[in-house]
């Protein structure tokens, strides 16, 4: 079965730049999150979708990051414009259904896409 | 705020000793407890998890002991080897209730086990 697919797995970019991330998840996997991980730091929910509606972005900075996930399958982050702090590691996981306790939740991760900002 | 808190930071064992990894954690809605491994490049791994309704849980080398009162959880990684070396994330979540459902993860701890 093949994993979560990330790219691009690194990116430089200058400050006030834009930047997208892409992300396909376990195929079938209804639950999309993207996570924040900045160095030293566990990581951080920005946002969560359940099919290609939003669930949760309450952590998401909506002034400068946005987030999609058009017919519920892959899903783009993109940050615009980007600053110096929004280096770190951006993860994406997917779960077969909403939640992480009950069977069949388990969270699957990715490898992540590393941003630099310059 | 910091609603899961990991001790140490970094940990150092020889192969074949015990390595263990505490976390606490202030919101006592968190009713699911999962542990993260990571390697270099990767990302997170669910290793084990526990709930509160049991005070320990064992799958292999690796055991989490669970102390509600407290409200600290730990990893034990018994005769430890060299290829667990990697950063362990502790975490919480309210998985009931018809919550949203969100990971609140640890610091993290790198873990290196000498051969």
């Amino acid at each position: 079965e093949a994993g979560v697919a990330q790219s691009p797995r690194y990116k430089i970019i200058e400050k006030r730049q834009s930047v997208a991330f892409w992300c396909n998840p376990i195929s079938g996997h209804a639950t999309l999150y993207w996570y924040q991980q900045i160095l030293g730091q566990g990581p951080k929910l920005l946002i969560q979708f359940q099919n290609n509606g939003v669930v949760d972005d309450s952590q998401l900075p909506k002034d400068r990051f946005s987030a999609e996930r058009l017919k519920g399958v892959d899903s783009t982050l993109k940050i615009q414009p980007a600053k110096l702090e929004d280096s770190a590691v951006y993860l994406c996981a997917s779960s077969l259904v909403r939640g992480g306790g009950r069977p069949n939740n388990e969270q699957f991760f990715g490898p992540g896409t590393r941003l630099t900002v310059l | 705020q910091q609603q899961v808190k990991q001790s140490p930071q970094s940990l150092i064992v020889q192969k074949g000793g015990i390595s263990i990894i505490n976390c606490a954690y202030e919101n006592t809605a968190f009713d699911y407890f999962p542990w993260y491994q990571q390697f270099p490049g990767k990302g997170p791994a669910l290793l084990i998890a526990i709930r509160p309704d049991v005070s320990e849980k064992k799958e292999g080398r690796f055991t989490i002991s669970f102390n509600k009162s407290a409200k600290q959880f730990s990893l034990h990684i018994m005769d430890s080897q060299p290829g667990d070396s990697a950063t362990y994330f502790c975490a919480a979540s309210r998985d009931s209730g018809g919550s949203n459902y969100k990971l609140t993860f640890g610091k993290g701890t790198l873990l290196t086990v000498n051969p």
